[in-house]
């Protein structure tokens, strides 16, 4: 089955900084590629997610990149606040399955 | 809209009782997933719905959890015979139609703590 490897698990910066968090993956059928934020006490929430055929995607201070040769993919925060601290997961999903298989997390915490 | 609801938001049973956990989805939603969150470890999927009918049940750890959905809609998890080692919070998901590239939206998810 498919599985995700995420690194850093904790990653501290200073506020203004850039956070940076990479992902890979074993399945080369995955095909669809989410990244969710956890705040203490409540679930996952969907920030940015990346199709098999697009390099990068954007989302303001948000972006993720795919290397499908390589399998791996990595989420981009710039210009972090200390809102952003949380927990931050990728995932990868199959073309042929239903789940989503998720990393371990990674908690980001932004200093002020 | 209304999100994903879970209930209870916390569960705390004794060792050996059954529990039973609600998931109520996004209307309109077709497709919904049950995960579990172990402490400090992602997210561990345990069983999809298609409507009613549940085509992967492959995560489920053992045969004393089981699953199911009615009328498309409410979903409920049991536990029996609860252990220790089931303490975890309770994921639910839903997504419109389950395919390809579905965004799957998660609820607050439910404590369940085994003494």
């Amino acid at each position: 089955g498919e599985n995700v490897e995420q690194h850093p698990s904790t990653l501290s910066v200073q506020e203004g900084d850039s956070a940076v968090i990479k992902c890979t993956y074993s399945d080369s059928a995955s095909n669809y590629f989410p990244w969710y934020k956890q705040e203490l006490g409540k679930g996952p929430q969907l920030i940015i997610d990346i199709r098999s055929n697009v390099g990068e995607k954007k989302d303001q201070r948000i972006a993720v990149t795919l290397n499908k040769t390589a399998k791996h993919f990595s989420l981009h925060i710039t210009e972090t606040q200390p809102e952003d601290s949380a927990v931050y997961f990728c995932a990868a999903r199959s073309n042929s399955g239903y789940a989503l298989n998720f990393g371990k997390g990674t908690s980001l915490l932004v200093t002020p | 809209g209304a999100g994903v609801s879970q209930s209870p938001s916390n569960k705390v049973t004794e060792k050996g009782k059954d529990v039973e956990l609600r998931c109520d989805p996004i209307s309109g939603h077709t497709a919904l997933y049950w995960y579990r969150q172990s402490l400090g470890q992602g997210l561990e999927f345990l069983i999809y719905f298609q409507g009613n009918s549940a085509p992967d049940k492959s995560g489920l750890p053992s045969d004393r959890f089981s699953a199911e959905r009615t009328g498309g809609s409410v979903s409920t998890l049991t536990i029996q015979r609860t252990q220790q080692e089931d303490s975890a919070v309770y994921l639910c998901a839903s997504s419109v139609e389950g395919s390809g590239a579905d965004t799957q939206y998660f609820g607050p998810g439910t404590r369940l703590t085994v003494l």
